[in-house]
């Protein structure tokens, strides 16, 4: 079945500093890629998708790239804010029945101090 | 406007209970669900139901039971409430293969 797997945390970053959340799926036919992001005591809200091979994703300085051959879709962000401090989960999309069932990493907690 | 709202935000009861979560979402869309997401942080779908119909049914006890009245609610209905029903239960909603709305999460503890 699909899978996700993501690099386990937690990740403790300083501010300003480069950020890079490793994740690789496994997937039947072209799944479509997410990262959501969960702020403590929020809900999920979606940070960027990707809908095939070589596209990017990207937003509030956050960016990934679908990569079908090493099956890969790491987020990365340049200069991490202490307001980044949430966990990171990265999704795939597999459909059942019509419906878009996503299939989630385990997350990353990421802790930005000032 | 709130797009996808579940009550209640917290939900404390004793084992052996029975409860419900409602959700509803405003974004007209067709398809709602319920993940579930334990200590860890880890989500897993239970439920997806596409214009009232069941579409998605993982392996989860059939103590929980999803009902949809019409698309724009589904709620879930737990019956004899266990220990590790203890959780973060969220709402989705999604149309036509795009990206999912969340809820934001109804934590359920169970004494």
């Amino acid at each position: 079945g699909n899978s996700v797997t993501q690099m386990e945390g937690p990740v403790t970053l300083s501010e300003e500093a480069f950020l890079t959340i490793n994740c690789t799926y496994t997937a039947t036919g072209y799944p479509s890629l997410f990262w959501y992001v969960q702020y403590p005591g929020e809900g999920l809200q979606l940070l960027l998708k990707a809908t095939k091979a070589d596209d990017k994703g990207s937003n509030k300085g956050f960016e990934a790239t679908y990569r079908k051959e090493t099956t890969s879709f790491h987020l990365e962000k340049g200069s991490v804010q202490v307001s980044d401090s949430a966990v990171y989960f990265c999704a795939l999309t597999g459909t059942q029945g019509g419906s878009e069932k996503l299939v989630f990493g385990k997350g990353t907690k990421l802790t930005v101090n000032p | 406007d709130t797009a996808v709202s579940q009550t209640p935000k917290y939900l404390v009861t004793q084992m052996g209970n029975d409860k419900s979560i409602k959700c509803e979402q405003n974004l007209g869309h067709d398809t709602m669900y319920w993940y579930k997401q334990d200590s860890k942080k880890f989500l897993k779908i239970m439920f997806s139901y596409n214009n009232k119909e069941l579409i998605i049914n993982e392996t989860v006890p059939n103590r929980f039971s999803p009902k949809s009245p019409d698309k724009a609610h589904l709620n879930l209905h737990i019956n004899s409430l266990e220990l590790g029903d203890s959780a973060v239960y969220f709402c989705a909603s999604s149309q036509d293969g795009q990206p999912q709305h969340f809820g934001d999460g109804t934590r359920l503890s169970i004494l």
